[in-house]
């Protein structure tokens, strides 16, 4: 398998634009994890989706953040409109269910907002 | 709530050995320990998953202690590929947290 795939690797946008951002998971695994990373705020959880559903978004900043995952192989995150703050580097993780299973990564979106 | 991590850097020598300590205020049912070096992502060590468990990995261990809600990490003899940041993950009812980082360096 290819591992996680995530989409694009960089991404410089215009404050006020729309980002999406994309995610393959490994096929068979059934959790999926949306991440953020800063300086400021380290690894920060934004959602994650259990067999396509998500179970909790609670660490999603505001309304501007939205997460998809219409099927097993495919998940979006998309910021509307971005902002200047959003700057950081986004990982998507996937992994079997369960606590004794590893959490693998993608090689992250790294976002600039100008 | 994000596990708390000490020290959040640490400095070595090549060959010197090193504690990451992960506190978190909530019960830990398991805690997993990723390594993630600059501009990489994280990639996972180990899990340590029982109160007492201990693991090892080469010359990197862990243990974990499920009554104080603690775990560690152990680097004995450092190499320079073990310069990174560390982060311990906490992993309850399939949300899977990451505590605060702890930066490791070290040199020749």
């Amino acid at each position: 398998d290819a591992g996680v795939i995530q989409s694009p690797r960089h991404e410089v946008t215009e404050m006020g634009q729309e980002v999406t951002l994309r995610c393959k998971p490994i096929s068979g695994h059934n959790s999926l994890f949306w991440y953020r990373q800063t300086m400021m705020r380290g690894l920060e959880l934004l959602i994650y989706f259990n067999n396509n559903v998500p179970i909790d978004d609670s660490g999603m900043p505001e309304d501007r953040f939205s997460a998809k995952m219409p099927n097993a192989s495919f998940s979006t995150l998309k910021i509307q409109p971005s902002e200047p703050r959003d700057s950081a580097v986004y990982f998507c993780a996937s992994s079997l269910t369960g606590q004794n299973t590893e959490a693998f990564f993608g090689q992250g979106t790294r976002l600039t907002v100008v | 709530q994000q596990p708390v991590q000490s020290p959040q850097a640490v400095i070595l020598r090549e060959g010197e050995d090193a504690v990451i300590n992960c506190s978190s205020s909530k019960a830990l049912y398991s805690v997993h320990w990723y390594r993630q070096k600059h501009g990489e992502a994280p990639v996972f060590l180990m899990i340590l998953l029982k109160g007492g468990e201990q693991k090892g990995h080469d010359k990197i261990s862990a243990s974990f202690n499920e009554k104080k809600q603690q775990s560690s990490l152990y680097l004995t003899a450092s190499q320079l590929s073990y310069s990174g940041t560390y982060f311990c993950g906490s992993h309850t009812t399939d949300k899977l947290i990451f505590g605060t980082g702890t930066r490791l360096q070290v040199f020749p």
